[in-house]
């Protein structure tokens, strides 16, 4: 079964400065993946996501996560954070099941970002 | 923007009574489902509907739980009779169809039920 690991729980970042959001994934086969954010009070939204192709995908909001096959990662990055970034990240892997694409998502526990002035 | 609405936002029940959770997915999309997130944990999968029918159940939905359709704009969640460890944030969610961006999930922003 396919399972997500994220295993940073919470995250302190200065306004500003960059950031990384580790995520690991175990899946047989090439994953569908995914990361979502929650904002307090707010349902999740989708940042990005990767199917195929290039490793390196952008996503909305200014952030982009790259896809490493050999180490089973999918890392969101963001070269300088805002305010408004402070939220919940979470990572997900999809069943690929190529008649219908993801019937479901499997998530990790989820990163709690904090930004301070 | 077109979204997914749910309600209640937030509803407290007594241990043992019934509770229906509603959602209304994004006009044109096809299939439809519900996640759940307890408190400090990750979110699950609960079930996945489509052409009326359940497609995909998670082993949490047991037969306390349901999902209906009622009227072709609505998609509910009831649990019959609420247990303490069903307190959670419930999610709907909904995609495009087959054509549309496969895995993309469009979430509401949750309802929070609290047993007691």
């Amino acid at each position: 079964a396919q399972s997500v690991t994220q295993p940073d729980i919470h995250i302190t970042v200065s306004e500003g400065a960059s950031l990384e959001l580790r995520c690991n994934y175990s899946y047989g086969a090439t994953p569908y993946l995914f990361w979502y954010v929650q904002s307090p009070g707010q349902g999740l939204q989708l940042l990005l996501k990767y199917f195929s192709g290039d490793t390196l995908v952008q996503g909305i909001k200014g952030f982009e996560a790259e896809f490493k096959r050999s180490q089973s990662s999918f890392n969101l990055r963001k070269p300088s954070v805002h305010w408004s970034d402070a939220a919940e990240y979470f990572c997900a892997v999809g069943l690929k099941i190529s008649n219908f694409g993801n019937e479901k998502l499997t998530f990790g526990t989820g990163t709690r970002l904090t930004i301070i002035p | 923007e077109p979204e997914v609405t749910q309600t209640p936002s937030h509803q407290v029940t007594q241990m043992g009574q019934e509770v229906i959770l509603r959602c209304v997915p994004i006009s044109n999309h096809l299939y439809f489902y519900w996640y759940r997130q307890i408190l400090g944990q990750k979110v699950e999968f609960l079930v996945s509907f489509y052409n009326n029918e359940i497609s995909e159940k998670s082993e949490i939905f047991d037969d306390q739980f349901s999902v209906e359709r009622p009227d072709g704009s609505n998609f509910t969640l009831k649990i019959r009779s609420t247990k303490l460890e069903d307190s959670a944030m419930y999610f709907c969610a909904s995609r495009p169809t087959r054509g549309g961006a496969a895995g993309e999930l469009f979430f509401g922003e949750g309802s929070r039920l609290t047993v007691l």
